[in-house]
């Protein structure tokens, strides 16, 4: 059974930083893609990032280009998400979800809230 | 503002159909045949429903089926069920730099 698990999430204040990660199981991590999706408080889902399997190609919606950085270890079954800078609207349920090509996304995380306040 | 566009809502009775639209660009919606679409029941993670247009996942009811015409994009869920009600949300690739965009989300009621 595939199984994604999100942690690293909490409150910190506008400007800070944090990092997400993403333990992943069930699956052969290395052979997929991988991609970070956020969704505001009572609002739509948000892209935000993607890795390539190899970690080789990446990218990032505008809206935190610059000040994320998304990485993974292939040898931990892990993804991560280094948010620096951050600002009010990061505010968020942030998930990591496979995905099999084709911007598809098989299998989600339950998600870790990222509240940003002062 | 979203950069696709769904109607906020949709509703339908028990046993009816329903179809909610998903429109977008010839580059994105109408230039590929990558839409995506995800249920969300309230505190849970997105669950994909429809992939490339039309394919279902294994384990999701043929109910549920989707179609795409230029640059708007259909689901279409036929004999509606109380557990039908939850969030849907489409998203297609993008030959912008942003690689994927989602829709706005429409929220489905089963009266």
């Amino acid at each position: 059974e595939v199984q994604l698990v999100e942690s690293g999430g909490g409150l910190v204040q506008p400007g800070g930083s944090l990092r997400l990660s993403c333990a992943a199981s069930g699956f052969t991590f290395s052979s997929y893609e991988m991609n970070w999706v956020r969704q505001a408080p009572g609002k739509g889902l948000e892209w935000v990032s993607y890795i390539s399997s190899s970690g080789s190609t990446i990218y990032y919606a505008d809206s935190v280009k610059g000040r994320f950085t998304i990485s993974r270890d292939n040898a931990k079954n892990s993804l991560y998400l280094q948010m620096n800078s951050l600002r009010a609207e990061d505010t968020a349920v942030y998930y990591c979800a496979r995905d099999i090509g084709q911007v598809v996304y098989t299998d989600w995380g339950q998600g870790t809230l990222v509240t940003v306040s002062s | 503002q979203s950069a696709l566009t769904q109607p906020a809502s949709v509703s339908g009775s028990p046993g009816q159909s329903i179809t909610i639209s998903c429109t977008g660009t010839s580059s994105d919606v109408g230039g590929y045949n990558y839409v995506s679409w995800y249920q969300q029941h309230p505190g849970k993670a997105p669950k994909l429903m429809i992939y490339e247009v039309s394919n279902r996942p294994s384990g999701v009811p043929d109910r549920f089926s989707g179609s795409k015409s230029g640059n708007t994009a259909s689901l279409t869920i036929s004999g509606l069920q109380a557990e039908d009600e939850a969030d849907y949300y489409c998203s297609s690739y993008t030959s912008s730099s942003t690689l994927v965009v989602f829709g706005g989300g429409t929220k489905l009621t089963v009266l």
